[in-house]
C-alpha cells in the first residue's frame, strides 16, 4: 500500500504564469482534499474533489481549480500566479464514505512565486 | 463558520518535562477535533482526534487530549517529553458530517530540549 505522493517537491514561477501540481491518493481512496499552508501559518482548505466531482470549496479565487481522474489522482491548477500564492501546497486523500474521519497526507509541493 | 485558536505559538520545553498546548475552537454547530503533527519537511500526520464517546482520547505515543465542550477547547498534553517530539503541532476541526474538510488553527512549535 503506498501512500500520498506529490510532485514536484519544489518549484519555482515567476508571477503571472501558471503552476500544475499533482497528487496520487492512497489506495483505495476516493477523496483528494488540497491545502495550502503559508510560512508560519496553518493549512488553509482550497478544495475537495470526490469521485472526480469539486465537494467543497475554501474561500479561494476561481483562478485556483482543479481535477480528480478515474483513478482518484488529482491536479491543483493555479492561474495568473501572485506573490502570496507562494506556499507549501499539501494534499490529503481520504475513504469519505468510512467514518474514520482520517485523512492522509502527502509531503507537500513548495511553491515559490518571485 | 468555525475557527481555532492556538495561543501558544512556540512552547520550549525540557526533556522528560510535562507540555501542555493549548487549542480553542469556536463553532455554532458541533464540530470533531482533532491534532495534527508535521515534522520538518514532511507532510502533517494524525495524532489523534475526537468523534464521539470519551472525552479523553489518546495516541499511541503518549500523548492525549480532552474534548471539554463548556470551555470549548481540546488541549494536549503529554506527561513526559522526548526529543523526538521536536515538531509543530496543529489543532483542527470538522463540522460533523462536514467530510474531512478542515479548519486549522496557527500550529504551536514545540521545541525540546536535553
Amino acid at each position: 500500500e503506498t501512500g500520498v505522493t506529490q510532485s514536484p517537491t519544489h518549484l519555482i514561477k515567476t508571477r503571472g504564469q501558471q503552476v500544475t501540481l499533482r497528487c496520487s491518493s492512497q489506495s483505495g481512496h476516493n477523496t483528494v482534499s488540497w491545502y495550502q499552508q503559508a510560512l508560519g501559518q496553518g493549512p488553509q482548505f482550497i478544495f475537495q474533489y470526490y469521485r472526480e466531482e469539486e465537494n467543497g470549496r475554501g474561500n479561494f479565487p476561481p483562478r485556483f481549480s482543479g481535477l480528480q481522474f478515474p483513478n482518484y489522482s488529482s491536479e491543483l491548477n493555479v492561474n495568473a500566479l501572485e506573490l502570496d500564492d507562494s506556499a507549501l501546497y499539501l494534499c490529503a486523500s481520504s475513504l469519505d464514505q468510512g467514518d474514520s474521519y482520517e485523512q492522509y497526507f502527502g509531503p507537500g509541493t513548495r511553491l515559490t512565486v518571485t | 463558520a468555525q475557527s481555532v485558536t492556538q495561543l501558544d505559538s512556540q512552547v520550549p520545553v525540557f526533556e522528560e518535562a510535562p507540555v501542555e498546548l493549548r487549542c480553542n475552537y469556536s463553532s455554532s454547530v458541533s464540530v470533531y477535533l482533532f491534532w495534527y503533527v508535521q515534522y520538518p519537511n514532511q507532510g502533517l500526520q494524525l495524532l489523534l482526534k475526537y468523534l464521539s464517546g470519551s472525552t479523553l482520547v489518546e495516541s499511541i505515543n503518549g500523548f492525549e487530549a480532552e474534548f471539554n465542550k463548556s470551555q470549548t477547547s481540546f488541549h494536549l498534553r503529554k506527561p513526559s517529553v522526548h526529543i523526538s517530539d521536536t515538531a509543530e503541532y496543529f489543532c483542527a476541526v470538522t463540522l460533523t458530517g462536514g467530510g474531512n474538510k478542515l479548519t486549522f488553527g496557527t500550529g504551536t512549535q514545540l521545541k525540546v530540549e536535553l
